[in-house]
């Protein structure tokens, strides 16, 4: 089944603990990115990638690292978690390196960081 | 500043009540506008891509329209399994790269 997988689905963690929401996906897409939702601002754009090794930031990229080393994965790291950043995290895929097209969501990843 | 403006944010229909959700946009550099549905506890589901203005799309019971300014999602007939958050999300591009800017979703209630 073409997917996209995220990992965890629900993550509770302490402020300053370093972690990695990791993202995959089977459908050799060029375009991956990560946004967070939340109530009242929807969803805003982290990072993208439009391939191997090029990552850019969106809207919101303060407090967030990602990688690209891999065309199925981006891994979301958050290496000194504040409780700002509780929030409901979607990883995303498109077939083209633009991002047009329309993107496939991974079904989210649930933080909160007391 | 680029800004993407959904209305309204709830809409009640009864079973069969057609109606029109609104997407307006202010971004320069338009490559496309997206429409996506989301129920509860999922990512959101691509719905449509419309490029240029006086573009429409279909599926099912749903008809998405695009103008300059604004878009719309008409939902003919709509059935209580319609009910979800619509969301509406633009695409501008510029020479260093481009950048998606969400809407905050108009939720859809259809009832029986």
């Amino acid at each position: 089944e073409a997917q996209v997988t995220q990992n965890p689905r629900y993550l509770i963690t302490v402020t300053g603990k370093k972690l990695t929401v990791t993202c995959s996906q089977n459908m050799n897409h060029e375009y991956m990115s990560w946004y967070r939702q939340d109530p009242g601002l929807g969803l805003r754009q982290i990072y993208y990638s439009m391939n191997v090794e090029v990552t850019d930031k969106g809207d919101v990229p303060e407090g967030y690292k990602v990688s690209r080393k891999e065309k199925r994965n981006f891994p979301l790291i958050l290496e000194s978690p504040s409780p700002n950043q509780t929030s409901l995290y979607f990883c995303a895929s498109s077939p083209h390196s633009t991002g047009i097209g329309g993107y496939t969501f991974g079904s989210g990843t649930r933080l909160t960081v007391v | 500043e680029d800004q993407v403006t959904q209305s309204p944010e709830a809409l009640r229909l009864q079973e069969g009540e057609s109606s029109s959700l609104n997407c307006s946009y202010t971004v320069s550099g338009l490559r496309g506008l997206f429409w996506y549905r989301q129920d509860p506890g999922k990512g959101p589901e691509f719905l449509f891509t419309l490029y240029s203005a006086g573009e429409e799309k279909e599926k099912e019971r749903l008809k998405a329209t695009l103008t300059k300014k604004e878009s719309f999602l008409h939902i003919t007939a709509p059935k209580p399994e319609d009910s979800a958050t619509y969301l509406c999300a633009v695409q501008a591009v510029w020479l260093t790269g481009n950048q998606f800017y969400f809407g905050t979703g108009t939720s859809l209630t259809v009832i029986p």
